[in-house]
């Protein structure tokens, strides 16, 4: 089954800095989305994004989309301690499930 | 709105015994997720159900899973009996329309099975 695999898998920043992470998938999707899991509660949904559009913000959040390389990135500008958690991204691909990648951790040094 | 509500939040037992997981989804969502998540597999989608008829079971491990939902408000899953292996955290989550839309998680339940 299709499934997102984002990249890097683990990434340690300062507060203040740009963080990105990418994820890429195998076959063709209607959308991808991005999820946050803060350590021990469940995934919470950031942004989404069609097949047809090729970026997207939220607040610090911007995504992008490039279906011709099957890949996305999701960058979080000015990091905050708080934007600690693991990122996920998502991808659905028209039969009502979605398929998560593993995951990428992101640590925010204060 | 509360927010997808599972219960309990933490379940320790014993090999062989029965556990039952609970969910409340969003009032109104009418697709509901099973999934379970560990270090090494992550996030798998177990089984899923709009309005309330189970559509999609392939990915429940074995006949010792089973999901029930009774009506609009409430689902279980039932491992009978459990196993050390069946340790995980097991999240339900809530969409209102179908599962290509952002879905909404709930807490998850920790599972310790010894």
């Amino acid at each position: 089954s299709q499934q997102g695999e984002e990249d890097p898998q683990a990434l340690s920043i300062q507060e203040g800095e740009n963080a990105t992470m990418n994820c890429s998938y195998k076959t063709s999707i209607n959308n991808l989305q991005w999820y946050r899991q803060n350590s021990g509660r469940g995934l919470v949904h950031l942004i989404l994004i069609r097949s047809n559009e090729r970026e997207k913000h939220s607040g610090r959040l911007r995504v992008t989309l490039d279906t011709s390389k099957k890949s996305s990135s999701l960058l979080i500008t000015a990091s905050r301690a708080a934007d600690t958690a693991s990122y996920f991204c998502a991808t659905s691909h028209g039969n009502n499930r979605l398929a998560f990648g593993k995951g990428n951790q992101v640590v925010v040094i204060p | 709105d509360a927010g997808v509500i599972q219960s309990p939040r933490h379940e320790v037992t014993e090999m062989g015994q029965e556990v039952t997981l609970r969910c409340k989804p969003i009032s109104g969502h009418d697709y509901l997720f099973w999934y379970r998540q560990t270090m090494m597999r992550g996030l798998e989608l177990l089984i899923y159900f709009n309005n309330n008829v189970p559509i999609d079971d392939s990915g429940m491990p074995e006949d010792r899973f089973s999901a029930k939902m009774p009506n609009a408000s409430f689902s279980t899953l039932k491992i009978q009996p459990s196993e050390p292996r069946d340790s995980a955290v097991y999240f339900c989550a809530s969409s209102l329309t179908e599962g290509g839309y952002e879905q909404y998680f709930g807490p998850g339940t920790r599972l310790t099975v010894t």
